[in-house]
């Protein structure tokens, strides 16, 4: 089967770093998307890893480890405007992107 | 560049009646569109792909002839909700494949189905 697994929800503070982490059991492997959804919007593309390590983008980064079936997402320098749903995503071997459930993320003041 | 446009943004039937959603890739050709459909709280599921010009390929457990799906020209496809029940209300987004980078799909804004 194809499991794509993520904490369902995290808190943390503004200016603070967090992190999501993503494991995963899929048919092939072809890369994995991180994407923020606001609630009623459709995703917005963040990150893109299909080699091992890290991927800095601004104040979001991204790490994959294939032969752990691992990945996370790092925030830094967290703003108010973060607080989104955050979907790890994984491309199979047909191509297919499988999320995972998302993980609800509120930044506090 | 990579823009996808839906169409309604959002729509409300009765009950028994067919809703026709349109995803457009507005500035590039989509030689694969996907349809997913979103649940309150839950992610995105896949209900289906299609691919110009064929018939598309639905996933497990997704009625075929409740969920008709035109992929007609390699900027537009279509998904009609047809005869439309409460339980069908959800969230449904389209997204693109174009030809430059195989695995990157491109979202459209998402239509909000709500069926009384």
């Amino acid at each position: 089967g194809q499991n794509i697994d993520q904490p369902t929800e995290m808190t943390a503070t503004e200016g603070a770093i967090v992190q999501i982490n993503c494991t995963y059991q899929t048919s092939g492997f072809n890369g994995l998307f991180w994407y923020q959804q606001h609630a009623g919007e459709a995703p917005t593309f963040l990150s893109y890893n299909v080699l091992d390590g890290l991927e800095e983008k601004g104040r979001f980064s991204s790490f994959l480890s294939r032969s752990k079936g691992y990945s996370y997402l790092l925030l830094k320098e967290l703003q108010m405007k973060d607080s989104a749903s955050y979907l790890c995503a994984v491309v199979n071997q047909g191509g297919k992107l499988i999320f995972g459930q998302g993980t609800e993320l509120s930044v506090k003041p | 560049g990579a823009v996808v446009s839906q169409h309604p943004s959002r729509v409300i039937c009765k009950s028994g009646t067919s809703v026709k959603i349109e995803c457009r890739s507005l500035d590039f050709q989509a030689t694969t569109m996907f349809w997913y459909r979103q649940f309150p709280k839950q992610s995105l599921m896949l209900m289906a792909t299609s691919n110009e010009g064929s018939k598309a390929t639905y996933e497990q457990g997704v009625e075929k002839d409740k969920f008709l799906i035109n992929h007609a020209s390699l900027t537009l496809s279509t998904l009609t909700v047809t005869s439309a029940h409460p339980e069908d209300s959800s969230f449904y987004i389209c997204s693109a494949r174009g030809t430059k980078f195989y695995n990157e799909q491109f979202f459209g804004p998402g239509t909000r189905l709500t069926v009384l």
